[in-house]
């Protein structure tokens, strides 16, 4: 299958820096990518859906100006996480979807290997 | 919100036995796909059904679909311990754009 590949898999930081966390697919284009939050032992939280050349759609409750997207080319979208705080301590997870018949994305998703961001 | 809904949210058995994972969930689908989450690591796809398919195989595995119930099953027969893992159920709505996952099964296999 597809190979997405996420990095870094382990991030420790103080609070008040940024991190970026970048999630590039490796065999395939992917106009569409995904990232997640995930909580210990909780599922995935849908944080935003990244557009290739185009702004970010971040969902309800996610701060736009916190949690910082690029999607700048077809392989490669950044997550930035700006100003960390303790409570930003999370698995971060980014996925992206081979391209399919449009608009809709109707095949499987592929999964990064996950970040961990702890914020002293 | 999350839609799809895992039960149970924790299952152990022995190694050799069969695991039945379920999912509900609210509104139409466009598909509905499994995914295994081992401890700390990414998410790997297991199987993806579609809502006018009523069952799948690959391997060991076997998913079922009831779209009048809205609800699908994940049946590991022979368990093995390797299979110990979270296991989510994804949906991807008819008109939307991203997958809703659902809190996930722990299952844990016995040696």
């Amino acid at each position: 299958g597809a190979v997405v590949s996420q990095h870094p898999s382990r991030v420790i930081c103080k609070s008040g820096t940024s991190v970026k966390i970048e999630c590039r697919s490796l065999d395939f284009q992917a106009t569409t990518m995904f990232w997640y939050r995930q909580f210990p032992k909780q599922s995935l939280m849908l944080m935003a859906t990244s557009n290739e050349g185009s702004k970010a759609t971040y969902e309800q409750g996610v701060e736009k100006d916190k949690f910082l997207i690029n999607h700048a080319s077809l392989t490669l979208s950044t997550l930035t996480v700006t100003s960390a705080h303790p409570e930003d301590s999370s698995f971060y997870i980014c996925s992206a979807i081979e391209p399919g018949p449009t608009p809709r994305p109707t095949g499987e998703l592929f999964f990064g290997e996950g970040s961990r961001l702890t914020v002293l | 919100s999350q839609q799809g809904e895992e039960d149970p949210q924790a299952l152990s058995i022995q190694e050799g036995e069969n695991a039945t994972m379920n999912c509900s969930y609210k509104t139409s689908i466009n598909n509905l796909q499994w995914y295994r989450q081992n401890s700390g690591r990414g998410l790997v796809h297991l199987i993806l059904i579609r809502s006018n398919e009523r069952e799948k195989h690959s391997g060991r595995l076997r998913v079922t679909l009831d779209t009048s119930k809205k609800s699908s099953s994940l049946l590991i027969t022979a368990s093995r311990a390797a299979d110990t893992a979270s296991y989510f159920c994804a949906t991807l709505s008819f008109y939307g754009q991203n997958f809703v996952f659902g809190p996930g099964t722990r299952l844990s296999v016995l040696p």
